[in-house]
């Protein structure tokens, strides 16, 4: 499968502890997107890179969290001292660089986040 | 905020065609119209996309009125496997912008035997 592949898939954490999620999106997109989705509601936007640069934070990303890309490949996202209200999926997307004004996201399953 | 504005829910008849509206009023000259959908548990997945020209795919089909205005999706014959929300965005394209998507409520679609 050489689609965008989020690890892990399910995470239960108690409240004040510290969460990593991994995306590996698709050989050779150089874009790379966070979203969170809570339940009922479209994915919101939390960050960008172009390869290792992280060029956009979205005002949802609080001082808690954190995002790297560190080789323009896989990238990480860190949640510290969690809270209930980070329940939520995090999705992955991937696109190539762009064509054309085609900015075609290619998104992974997501990692579903519990906080307890 | 989401640029668009969808009804929440729309039902249809398997095999039938099913015709998703949106309304982007405030589009402007250098944003294209993306429609993506989110079948339960799965990440969203890109349908189309279009300027000004209607389009069409091996999914879908994309209206865009005239005055760019509003757009009509089609799925020109409904599975049950359609089942899903479907998300109408605009995105502004050009050099400089991240072509990060903004996602509103959507139409969660539903299609009956």
């Amino acid at each position: 499968d050489t689609g965008v592949s989020q690890d892990p898939r399910h995470k239960i954490t108690k409240r004040g502890q510290n969460v990593t999620f991994r995306c590996d999106p698709i050989s050779e997109h150089n874009r790379l997107y966070w979203y969170r989705q809570t339940l009922g509601q479209g994915p919101e936007f939390l960050t960008y890179f172009q390869n290792e640069a992280q060029l956009e934070k979205s005002r949802l990303l609080s001082d808690r969290f954190s995002a790297e890309r560190p080789k323009g490949s896989f990238s990480t996202l860190e949640i510290q001292r969690t809270e209930q209200g980070d329940s939520a999926m995090y999705l992955c997307a991937s696109s190539p660089r762009r064509v054309s004004g085609s900015n075609e996201q290619f998104f992974g399953p997501g990692t579903r986040l519990t906080v307890l | 905020d989401a640029k668009t504005t969808q009804p929440p829910s729309m039902d249809c008849a398997e095999g039938r065609a099913a015709n998703l509206p949106c309304n982007h009023s405030t589009i402007s000259g250098n944003e294209y119209v993306y429609w993506y959908r989110q079948i339960h548990s799965q990440g969203p997945q890109y349908i189309i996309h279009g300027l000004k020209n209607n389009e069409t795919n091996e999914m879908a089909s994309l209206i865009i009125t005239e005055d760019r205005k509003s757009s009509t999706l089609i799925l020109p014959h409904a599975t049950l496997r359609d089942t899903a929300v479907y998300y109408c965005i605009v995105r502004m394209y050009g050099s400089g912008n991240t072509g990060k998507l903004i996602f509103g409520q959507g139409t969660t679609l539903q299609v009956k035997p």
